[in-house]
């Protein structure tokens, strides 16, 4: 079964530092991985997407990597704000789409930054 | 932002009551999803579309229904609510090709049955 794993579940940080969010998936044939950021009642809002081919991906402050060979990603988020407290939940697409997609999710990583 | 509306935010209805929860997009996208999340758990999907008159059930068990006669409106409808569907709906879309298109979510309806 395709499953998704991230780590940490929550994680609480000062205003200012850096911190990496960790993703392990199962999920094969593996087609992209992409990192959502869901604010407190809000929808999730996608943030960056890895394709196979791809190790890094930047946008702004946040810099993904992804490494297929070990089927694990990173988000790191730089110089954090406190309108970067949120839930970071990583999605993996299957290659052969499945019902609706072949999509798995995480949990989430709950962060949350302090002034 | 995407252009996707969920009504209402919140809702709270007792038990044994028909309820519709609304979701529109305008951006013309041939996919719609309904998925079910729970705090600290992962999005469960419970129905999906890939055009007009085309409905699917997803991998988690649900006794709601879906409809999709128009391309921009896919309301999700329980006959009769229970405690146990007291949950977070949020409803998405996505373009109708490409593996990399990313989903687009509404922010949600919260439903509390008492």
């Amino acid at each position: 079964k395709n499953q998704v794993e991230q780590s940490p579940q929550s994680l609480i940080i000062l205003e200012g530092k850096n911190c990496t969010l960790q993703c392990n998936y199962t999920v094969s044939p593996f087609s992209n991985l992409r990192w959502y950021k869901q604010d407190t009642g809000r929808g999730p809002v996608s943030l960056t997407i890895m394709t196979f081919s791809e190790n890094t991906k930047s946008n702004g402050r946040y810099t993904a990597t992804l490494d297929a060979d070990t089927k694990q990603s990173s988000l790191h988020i730089t110089a954090s704000q406190l309108s970067d407290s949120a839930s970071y939940i990583c999605v993996v697409r299957e290659y052969s789409g499945g019902g609706a997609d072949g999509l798995t999710f995480g949990k989430g990583t709950h962060l949350i930054i302090q002034p | 932002e995407a252009d996707i509306y969920q009504t209402p935010r919140y809702l709270v209805i007792g038990t044994g009551k028909k309820i519709t929860l609304e979701c529109s997009q305008t951006m013309g996208h041939d996919k719609m999803y309904w998925y079910q999340q729970d705090p600290g758990m992962e999005l469960h999907l419970i129905h999906y579309s890939y055009g007009v008159n085309s409905t699917e059930k997803g991998d988690l068990s649900s006794e709601s229904t879906v409809s999709r006669i128009r391309t921009e409106h896919f309301p999700l409808t329980l006959e009769s609510a229970r405690p146990s569907h007291t949950s977070q709906y949020l409803c998405a879309s996505s373009p109708g090709q490409g593996y990399n298109s990313p989903l687009h979510f509404g922010n949600g309806t919260r439903l509390t049955v008492t």
